[in-house]
């Protein structure tokens, strides 16, 4: 079975650095690019990135970029959205979804951040 | 603001047929091929259908999609309770050295 697998909830206060992992399996990890998508409570859906975890190739949405960054190692077949000084504006749902047409999702990581 | 535009909300009768549009332009639905997605309340979003009406297993043929230059459309026919859920429209676009783009998300309420 092809799926996604995320860490879990995070509480953080603000200034904080944060690392949320996807872990892939049931496929080739390298071969599939992995998104990210914010949330944001009572939200809809934000594009932040992508990563091509076979040369670790990344795009970011003009959103995001410099606001986050996108890993992957491809060794264990996980990707990571990394935050080096969280805000409360960060605080929402934040998915990862495989391929190039999202196919499949991960079942998503809460961040609150709140001092 | 997203790129694309959908509807906030969107309601019908069980049995009912019930059509979620979605409007963008000739960077992003005019050239790529547009995905559907159903998000029931609590949970993480699934791919429900996308061009050409490809579903994949598991998806009910109640599930359809249309695209017309740079709007899309996607149908749902014999409305059933548990089709109640957020739909979002999103896909490529070229502008801006490409990204993806999502609509703002139609809330379906089955009456």
């Amino acid at each position: 079975e092809v799926q996604l697998v995320q860490s879990g909830a995070e509480v953080k206060k603000p200034g904080e650095s944060l690392k949320i992992s996807c872990k892939g399996s049931g496929y080739t990890f390298t071969t599939s690019w992995i998104g990210w998508v914010r949330q944001m409570p009572g939200k809809g859906l934000e594009w932040m990135g992508l990563i091509y975890p076979g040369d670790s190739h990344t795009r970011y949405s003009p959103s995001f970029q410099g606001q986050v960054t996108i890993s992957a190692d491809k060794s264990i077949n996980t990707a990571y959205l990394y935050w080096s000084a969280l805000k409360a504006s960060d605080t929402a749902m934040y998915y990862c979804a495989k391929g190039d047409s999202f196919d499949i999702w991960g079942q998503g990581t809460m961040v609150t951040v709140s001092s | 603001q997203s790129v694309l535009t959908q509807p906030p909300s969107a309601s019908g009768t069980p049995g009912q047929r019930v059509t979620i549009s979605c409007s963008g332009s000739s960077s992003n639905i005019g050239s790529n091929i547009v995905h559907w997605y159903q998000q029931l309340p609590g949970t993480a979003p699934k791919r429900l259908i996308y061009s050409n009406n490809q579903r994949p297993s598991g998806v009910p043929d109640r599930f359809s999609v249309s695209k017309s230059g740079t709007s899309a459309s996607l149908a749902i026919s014999g409305l059933q309770s548990e089709d109640e859920a957020d739909y979002y429209c999103a896909t490529w676009d070229d502008s801006l050295n490409g990204r993806w783009v999502f609509g703002g998300g139609t809330k379906l309420t089955v009456l």
